[in-house]
Parts: C-alpha cells; sequence; structure tokens
C-alpha cells in the first residue's frame, strides 16, 4: 500500500536554532495536512493544503511556522526560531479527497529541542 | 466547533479481556463524520473505521465492533477478546461532511492507551 513518506524520523535543535520537515504525500493525493501531537494528546491541525494553496492555517504560528507545497506535490514546515514547547510529533496526512474521507498518515517526525 | 472527549486517559486489560473505548463528541454541524484511529508505538495513525452521522447501524469488524449512538452524541469501540498486539493508542475523531472553503479537518479527541498484558 502506498504510503506517506516524512522526514527526518527524529530531530534534536536547540533552542532558537531553526528546523524543517518534509513530506511526500501519496501520488495523486490534492489536500495534504500538517498536525501536531503533544505527548499525551491528541493530534492538532496546523495547516491544510489543498494543492498548492492553503486553506486552512488558522492555528499555525505564523511567527515562528511556516508551511509550503510549491507544487502541490510534497511539503515542507519550518520552525524558525525553534521553542522549548515547540518539542512534539509532527504529523504530515493525505487525502484523495478534501472531505477526509479517509486521510493516510506518515510515522511523523519527532522534534524534541532543548 | 467540534470537540471530541476521551474520558479515558488508560486502560489496562489482560489478554482476552474485553475493553470498551468511549467517545463523545460535540458539533453543530447537521452531517458529519466519525473516526476511530489506532496509533501503535511507531507513530503513525492507522484508519480504523468512519461512519457517517446518518448511518446509526451498528458496525462489527472481526474482533472490533462500534456503537454510535447518535442521541448520546457517543460512538464507542469495543475490542473484544483483546490481544496483546491491540496494545495502542487509540484516537476517536470528527469531521464535517459538507466541502467548506475553509477546509475540512479531522478534530481528535485526547486519545485512551490501551494495554493488554500476557
Amino acid at each position: 500500500e502506498a504510503e506517506v513518506a516524512q522526514s527526518p524520523r527524529y530531530k534534536i535543535t536547540e533552542k532558537s536554532q531553526a528546523v524543517a520537515f518534509w513530506c511526500d504525500p501519496i501520488s495523486g493525493h490534492a489536500t495534504l495536512y500538517w498536525y501536531r501531537q503533544i505527548l499525551g494528546q491528541g493530534p492538532e491541525l496546523l495547516v491544510q493544503f489543498q494543492d498548492e494553496s492553503v486553506v486552512d492555517d488558522s492555528q499555525l504560528p505564523k511567527d515562528r511556522f511556516s508551511a509550503e507545497r510549491l507544487k502541490g506535490v510534497d511539503s515542507t514546515l519550518k520552525i524558525q526560531p525553534a521553542e522549548l514547547g515547540d518539542s512534539a510529533m509532527y504529523l504530515c496526512a493525505s487525502s484523495s479527497n478534501p472531505m477526509v474521507l479517509r486521510a493516510f498518515f506518515g510515522q511523523g517526525t519527532r522534534l524534541t529541542v532543548v | 466547533a467540534q470537540k471530541v472527549t476521551q474520558a479515558q486517559t488508560e486502560i489496562s486489560v489482560v489478554e482476552k479481556e474485553d475493553v470498551t473505548l468511549d467517545c463523545v463528541y460535540e458539533t453543530r454541524d447537521t452531517t458529519y463524520y466519525l473516526f476511530w484511529y489506532k496509533q501503535p508505538p511507531s507513530g503513525e495513525l492507522v484508519f480504523l473505521i468512519r461512519r457517517n452521522s446518518f448511518d446509526e447501524q451498528n458496525e462489527i469488524s472481526g474482533r472490533y465492533s462500534w456503537n454510535f449512538q447518535k442521541s448520546t452524541s457517543s460512538f464507542n469501540f469495543t475490542i473484544t477478546a483483546s490481544q496483546v498486539v491491540d496494545s495502542a493508542v487509540y484516537f476517536c475523531a470528527l469531521s464535517d461532511a459538507l466541502i467548506k472553503a475553509a477546509g475540512n479537518k479531522l478534530t481528535f479527541g485526547g486519545g485512551t492507551r490501551v494495554l493488554v498484558k500476557p
């Protein structure tokens, strides 16, 4: 079965440094999501793309977070500068339908900010 | 605003026992989807089931069964004859069923960790 690819799997970074995560959705999936999952909690949506356009970034801390999906395929999520509170799992998901009939998730990037 | 509550943070059972996970949701939408996802230690969320708000029929899939009660806004999940491989965190989620310009998203509950002991 096709998978959503994310890299890196783990990242340790120092406070105030920049960090970036990459996601390659399932081929043909126009809808892409970035979720943040703090340890012990459920995932929360950071940003949703439909093709290359952002349709929801209401929960994205725009002073330090940015996301792009330039060609409507793979996507990058960046944090600059990283803060201790950013330590979390960052999950990417994709769906063939904007109605989220079924979202496929990657294995995530676990970020630790020290 | 949508909200999903999973009151049980952790459940521990012995293998072969049944375990029921509770999920209560809030939404102002008249049509919506409900989901259950499993998150094993490897991290990825694995889709288990999707139910449409119009379909209150209970569903069984192998050892898994789901009880959807619209009157109480609940969508509970039961694992029958649990096995060690069922150990994971389980999330209930909600999404609206009409395409919205602002995007449709999954709203997750806080998750229930299930530990099945041999």
